[in-house]
């Protein structure tokens, strides 16, 4: 792994509760991004941070937000988790932003 | 959206076949990647490609990146059961780094 940890690795959460996935990278890498995973549908881009405090919005962004703090973490929190949000996320991270992305080992969230 | 279209769905192959599978786009894309998902693990990169025509492998694996920007390829010589996997492609918006991915190949391989 290159050096991302997500947390927490599995969560049941109940609709309507709020909800934050943690990533924390040893990397230094400027750019840090969350995906998630559904069946049939590849990974899709949520949300991605190009620096401290600079965020911005992925294909699939509706019902999330994030923060960026700090270089090492970045949060992904669901305000009022719905069942379609049940899902496996991804955190990437990478050097700069025409270079490979290193993937988490991904957080399995499910919203019952 | 942008839409990746990755194909086969699925393969079953015999130890020792090769394996080719393939993306394409209805967009350009300035890099082409293709990672590789184990069960209950992130995608690990592959290969990545970064010019139009490049053809670059990495050990039993190669990929090219189609002339036209549009599509890339992957093979996989002489399988062995370690192949066993999901293969995803993935293809470099403009700026930020961001990825559209394809929906996976997987790929099942019997002694």
């Amino acid at each position: 792994d290159a050096g991302i940890t997500q947390s927490p690795r599995h969560k049941v959460t109940e609709t309507g509760t709020p909800v934050t996935l943690r990533c924390h990278q040893t990397e230094n890498h400027r750019y840090m991004y969350w995906y998630r995973q559904d069946p049939g549908h590849g990974l899709r881009l949520i949300h991605y941070s190009y620096g401290v405090k600079d965020t911005d919005k992925g294909e699939v962004s509706d019902g999330y937000s994030v923060s960026r703090s700090k270089t090492e973490d970045f949060l992904l929190t669901l305000e009022s988790a719905t069942s379609s949000q049940t899902s496996v996320y991804f955190c990437a991270i990478s050097g700069s932003w025409n270079t490979e992305a290193f993937f988490g080992q991904g957080t399995r969230l499910t919203v019952v | 959206g942008q839409q990746l279209n990755q194909s086969p769905q699925s393969m079953f192959i015999q130890e020792g076949e090769d394996v080719s599978m393939n993306c394409t786009s209805s967009s350009i894309f300035n890099t082409w990647l293709w990672y590789k998902q184990d069960p209950g693990e992130g995608p690990v990169l592959l290969i990545a490609l970064y010019k139009a025509g490049e053809l670059t492998s990495n050990g039993r694996l190669t990929a090219q990146f189609g002339i036209t920007r549009k599509d890339s390829f992957l093979n996989i010589s002489a399988s062995i059961p370690s192949d066993v996997g999901i293969y995803f492609c993935a293809g470099q918006l403009g700026s930020w780094g961001k990825l559209q991915f394809g929906a996976g190949t997987q790929v099942v391989v019997t002694p």
